[in-house]
């Protein structure tokens, strides 16, 4: 069976810090991989998804940046984090085009405070 | 554009009582309609799905929702709330273009009363 392995779950961090957050899928192959961010009391907003190993896609211009340097791991940066990083972030993947029907399946998500 | 709308942020019922949550979409394309629940701090567990043939879909936690064509709903629902149901529920319909997003209605979070 796939799982999803994201982590740290909570996360507290000065202004101007960097940022790494780590994703990884375990039983399957080539899935399409996603960030997505919630911001208290509003609703997800994808931040970032991926098709492939090396394949970014960005939603929203923003402070952060995504990288996937492997068929199954996803990483969220950011150089130096400001205020408004804050939130709830989640993970998600879903089978490629093709192999499915598209739901998702998501990670716990980490809460990341930004001091 | 596809998009989903859930009517009320916020519902209210007591224990026992029916669970109706509304979901609206609009689709250019035959939709794949998702339920999601969350959990506080959590991540989100899907429910249910349509996507072809029967138009009534059952779920985990006793959930079932209904797809109707005519209306553009896809309303969820639970005869008899519980106390644990207590949560944020989205409703996403899939994207029609060729990267198999999901599009996400703002979230409904259900109360239960004692």
């Amino acid at each position: 069976s796939q799982t999803i392995h994201q982590w740290p779950a909570t996360l507290v961090q000065p202004v101007g810090s960097p940022l790494s957050l780590e994703c990884t899928v375990e039983g399957t192959s080539n899935p399409n991989l996603y960030w997505y961010r919630q911001a208290a009391g509003r609703g997800l907003q994808l931040l970032f998804y991926s098709v492939g190993i090396g394949q970014i896609s960005s939603e929203v211009p923003q402070n952060l940046s995504a990288s996937r340097p492997q068929d199954r791991q996803f990483i969220l940066s950011s150089k130096k984090l400001l205020l408004s990083d804050s939130g709830f972030y989640l993970c998600a993947w879903s089978r490629s085009r093709g192999q499915g029907q598209a739901e998702a399946f998501f990670g716990q998500g980490t809460r990341l405070t930004v001091v | 554009a596809q998009s989903v709308t859930q009517l009320g942020s916020h519902v209210s019922v007591s224990e026992g009582a029916l669970v109706l949550l509304r979901c609206n979409y609009s689709s250019s394309v035959p939709p794949y309609l998702f339920w999601y629940v969350q959990y506080p701090n959590q991540g989100l567990q899907l429910l249910l799905k349509y996507t072809t043939g029967a138009t009534l879909v059952k779920g985990i936690n006793g959930f079932e929702a209904e797809f109707k064509k005519s209306e553009t709903s896809f309303h969820l629902t639970k005869p008899s709330a519980h106390m644990s149901d207590a949560a944020e529920y989205f409703c996403a319909v899939r994207r029609g273009d060729s990267n198999y997003q999901l599009i996400w209605g703002a979230g409904t979070k259900l109360i239960i009363k004692p």
